[in-house]
């Protein structure tokens, strides 16, 4: 158990559909990241919160869309899902930014989600 | 655009036998990190390289950070069936924060 927790671990949807994506960081971790991670395009950052507040974002497509809660808890929401965004998405937490230092992630199992 | 790219791509190996995969860029890192991913779990994280030039040992892995900070190595010496996985390196960009950009990946396999 590395201390993140994702839920739901798989999920089956049709296409045009909703779905939320869950994750609690690592005791005492402020910062949380969302990534995708599909066969042909590896492990893609989406978002990053840090202690409730949006710090990065990278190829996360409009239809996508996140939040971080008061209690650090993230979740991503994802609409008018397409057959490509059938993939693994990863939350993984560190203790901060790391503006002066970098921290190592601690990743969660993923969840599956598959678009049909 | 992918900024690591991550050499080889497979690779399947004997048990006993020494392996080296490589990650390379055209970017200058703040830090670099290797991770090991098996099937059905998140990456766990391996290293942490922040000096050019530095070398990390961790039991038969041997981490090497490029000079320039553009490049890595993970060396493993006598593989086992139990390295077999999913090996990713990692590079946070000066002055972006803790954010992570991913390479290709290595898979490797170690066989009996």
């Amino acid at each position: 158990d590395s201390g993140v927790t994702q839920t739901p671990k798989h999920l089956i949807t049709a296409t045009g559909q909703r779905v939320t994506l869950r994750c609690s960081p690592r005791s005492g971790d402020l910062s949380v990241y969302w990534y995708q991670q599909s066969l042909d395009q590896g492990l893609q950052f989406l978002i990053q919160y840090y202690n409730g507040e949006e710090r990065a974002k990278g190829n996360i497509l409009e239809r996508f869309s996140a939040q971080q809660f008061p209690d650090l808890h993230s979740e991503l929401n994802l609409s008018s899902l397409e057959l490509g965004d059938s993939a693994l998405y990863f939350c993984a937490s560190s203790p901060t930014t790391g503006t002066n230092k970098n921290y190592g992630y601690t990743f969660g199992s993923g969840t599956r989600l598959t678009v049909v | 655009t992918q900024l690591l790219e991550q050499s080889p791509q497979f690779l399947s190996i004997q048990e006993g036998e020494n392996l080296t995969v490589y990650c390379n860029s055209s970017s200058v890192f703040s830090s670099l990190q290797w991770y090991r991913q098996e099937p059905g779990e998140g990456p766990v994280l391996l290293v942490t390289v922040v000096t050019g030039g530095e070398v990390k040992k961790l039991k038969r892995l041997t981490f090497q950070f490029g000079d320039a900070r553009k490049d890595s190595s993970l060396h493993i010496t006598a593989a086992q069936t139990g390295d077999t996985g999913l090996y990713l390196c990692a590079g946070a960009k000066p002055g972006g924060g803790n954010k992570l950009t991913f390479g290709t990946g290595t898979q490797l396999k170690v066989e009996l």
